[in-house]
């Protein structure tokens, strides 16, 4: 099963630009990439899902480099409200049943 | 309108107990899950159900059984509660296993003393 590692912790301040790598050395040929958000008290909320190269949506954007061992989460002009736990995923798509440890995530402080 | 619900949002229950948490979702999904989050906050898969499988991480002790009445529920119930079960559980419904539209509920703090 591929482990992901990531730093457990980021400090930031409002309007900067904030990248977290996660890596995943012995990811499958058929897993993707996923990134959750999660706010105290809260369900972890999807961010953004890649396969290769980038994937950029409303929030935010994946950059997976060729040989798609790490992947890197960009949050631009991040906020006060962007503070929250950041989890890196890398699983397949069945049922369900390869789904993975999410890990302890990377908790994001976003500073005035 | 809350699109996947758990009751209760708070369980604190003694040990050898046997309880039960309910998951509702609303969004026609086919699959549901059961997730537990520890202190650590390592956040870990339990069941995903569909209509048609059931699959089970092998590390879940089979105290844990879910149960669906139908598409939109999956009930978690827990037999002869362990001070380690203690966490908050989460249930989550998605189309596709893993996919975008996985969306969680609140979570239930389960705490057994």
């Amino acid at each position: 099963l591929a482990k992901t590692t990531q730093p457990i912790s980021m400090d930031s301040y409002e309007g900067q630009e904030v990248n977290i790598t996660c890596s995943h050395n012995n990811i499958a040929t058929n897993d993707y990439i996923t990134w959750y958000q999660q706010f105290p008290s809260q369900g972890p909320r999807f961010i953004i899902q890649g396969y290769k190269t980038k994937v950029t949506n409303e929030v935010a954007s994946l950059f997976i480099p060729a040989d798609r061992k790490s992947s890197t989460l960009s949050l631009p002009r991040v906020s006060l409200s962007d503070t929250a736990v950041y989890y890196c995923l890398v699983g397949g798509f069945t049922g369900g049943g390869n789904k993975l440890t999410f890990g302890t995530g990377t908790q994001l402080k976003v500073e005035l | 309108d809350t699109a996947v619900s758990q009751t209760p949002k708070y369980l604190v229950t003694q040990m050898g107990n046997d309880k039960s948490i309910k998951c509702e979702q609303n969004l026609g999904h086919d699959t549901m899950y059961w997730y537990k989050q520890d202190s650590k906050k390592f956040l870990k898969i339990m069941f995903s159900y569909n209509n048609k499988e059931l699959i089970i991480n092998e590390t879940v002790p089979n105290r844990f059984s879910p149960k669906s009445p139908d598409k939109a529920h999956l009930n978690l119930h827990i037999n002869s509660l362990e001070l380690g079960d203690s966490a908050v559980y989460f249930c989550a419904s998605s189309q596709r296993g893993g996919g975008p539209d996985e969306t969680f509920g609140s979570g239930t703090r389960l705490t057994v003393v």
